[in-house]
């Protein structure tokens, strides 16, 4: 069963464009919602987090809205630049006090940004 | 140099051999995990450690086992490999309520 469910599985934007991907999830003991960036040769790293007491966490051109009530999480990407390419990886964990257990990763989103 | 560190980076090697990969931080963090990341998958969980003497199961953790040698040491064993855990392979630090620092990985082909 697939916990965490991410839509697309490639995405082309052109540069300047805005980029979104959407992750949806199951266990609404969730309590920390992470994306990564991963380039090729290289291992997954942390871009941005939130947890649920907020609506919206926004990081220079990297933005994600969280709406708890229909268990959906997304990232947005402005101004989006050729070096954003990469495979873009949501999460979600859950545990007491905050903690980190166990990552559920969603499939990936490979982004491709057109010049 | 790296936080975490993933040797081999590459391993090429036989239906049947025993391999190895290892992993080491100097973070200091407690935590460690072992992932496998497939084409179109994600990245999957097979084992973690919260510290030196905590070992537990992850997601797929059938085929594999691991030893976590030390706070800064944690190593995974293929027994008897097949072709179907032919993967890329992440190695991940943390402290409790931290996020999770991933090494480059070990890609492992097995023929």
């Amino acid at each position: 069963q697939q916990q965490v469910k991410q839509s697309p599985q490639s995405l082309i934007v052109q540069k300047g464009g805005i980029s979104i991907i959407n992750c949806a999830y199951e266990n609404t003991a969730f309590d920390y919602f992470p994306w990564y960036q991963q380039f090729p040769g290289k291992g997954p790293a942390l871009l941005i987090a939130i947890r649920p007491d907020v609506s919206e966490k926004k990081e220079g051109r990297f933005t994600i809205s969280f709406n708890k009530s229909a268990k959906q999480f997304s990232l947005h990407i402005m101004d989006s630049q050729p070096g954003d390419s990469a495979t873009y990886f949501c999460a979600a964990s859950k545990g007491d006090g905050g903690s980190q257990g166990n990552l559920i990763f969603g499939k990936g989103t490979k982004l491709s940004v057109k010049p | 140099d790296a936080d975490v560190t993933q040797t081999p980076r590459n391993r090429i090697t036989k239906t049947g051999k025993r391999i190895m990969l290892e992993c080491s931080q100097t973070k200091g963090h407690d935590r460690m995990y072992w992932y496998r990341q497939d084409p179109g998958l994600g990245l999957r969980l097979i084992y973690y450690s919260f510290d030196v003497k905590d070992i537990n199961k992850g997601e797929i953790s059938d085929g594999y086992s691991v030893s976590r040698q030390a706070q800064a040491k944690f190593s995974l064993s293929l027994e008897s490999a097949i072709p179907n855990q032919t993967a890329l392979y992440f190695c991940a630090t943390s402290d409790p309520g931290q996020p999770q620092h991933f090494g480059d990985g070990t890609r492992l082909s097995i023929l």
